[in-house]
């Protein structure tokens, strides 16, 4: 089965301040892994994923996360952060087994503030 | 462009009424699936369907919730005899691609906000 860890449920950052998301997951099976980003009362925003090739992957508004199979890890960066990057954001892996089409299992989230 | 719109965004309901929520998707994603969130739970799966079929139903939670599409466009869950567990945001998302690829992007709608009182 497949399964995604996130460590903290909330980070508070100051504004400039470099941001890590942590996010480590399970996958008996090459992963496709995924961060979405939910601003207040709105749906699901992909901010990158990754799928295969180049294990540092570049996304949206300056985030960026690194595949690293040794660690089971894909932790989400930022180098500044802006008062705008406060939301919640989740790490998903996607199920590649036969007839499930993809469905993501999601994190428990993190919900990120930014300071002035 | 238009993108991934559901309806109605807000639904409060008494305990044991039926509801039905709208998914519409992005014109030509054959991939459309459902998914719950709530406080203690987080984003859970709930439906899979590829066109007209649901080859996943494992999330649904029990049989008072089904959900069909039809057109290989518009979804609707219903849940039958609500109850307070139920309460939740429930997302609809759908991605292009064969057979719902696992590294396609799924795009979201905005939610509806279930209520049982």
């Amino acid at each position: 089965a497949q399964s995604v860890t996130q460590l903290g449920s909330h980070v508070s950052v100051s504004e400039g301040a470099l941001v890590l998301l942590r996010c480590n997951y399970s996958s008996s099976v090459p992963p496709y892994l995924f961060w979405y980003v939910q601003y207040p009362n709105q749906g699901l925003q992909l901010l990158l994923k990754y799928t295969t090739g180049a294990t540092l992957v570049k996304g949206i508004n300056g985030f960026e996360a690194e595949f690293k199979k040794s660690e089971t890890s894909f932790h989400l960066t930022k180098p500044s952060a802006h008062m705008s990057d406060a939301a919640e954001y989740f790490c998903a892996v996607s199920v590649t087994f036969y007839n499930q089409g993809g469905k993501l299992i999601f994190g428990q989230g993190t919900e990120l503030s930014v300071k002035p | 462009g238009a993108g991934v719109s559901q309806s109605p965004s807000n639904k409060v309901t008494e305990k044991g009424k039926d509801v039905e929520l709208r998914c519409d998707p992005i014109s030509g994603h054959t991939a459309l699936y459902w998914y719950r969130q709530s406080l203690g739970q987080g984003l859970e799966f709930l439906i899979y369907f590829q066109g007209n079929s649901a080859p996943d139903k494992s999330g649904l939670p029990s049989d008072r919730f089904s959900a069909e599409r039809t057109g290989g466009s518009v979804s609707t869950l219903t849940i039958q005899r609500t109850q307070q567990e139920d309460s939740a945001v429930y997302l609809c998302a759908s991605s292009l691609g064969d057979r719902g690829s696992p590294y396609n992007e799924q795009f979201f709608g905005p939610g509806t906000r279930l209520t049982v009182l």
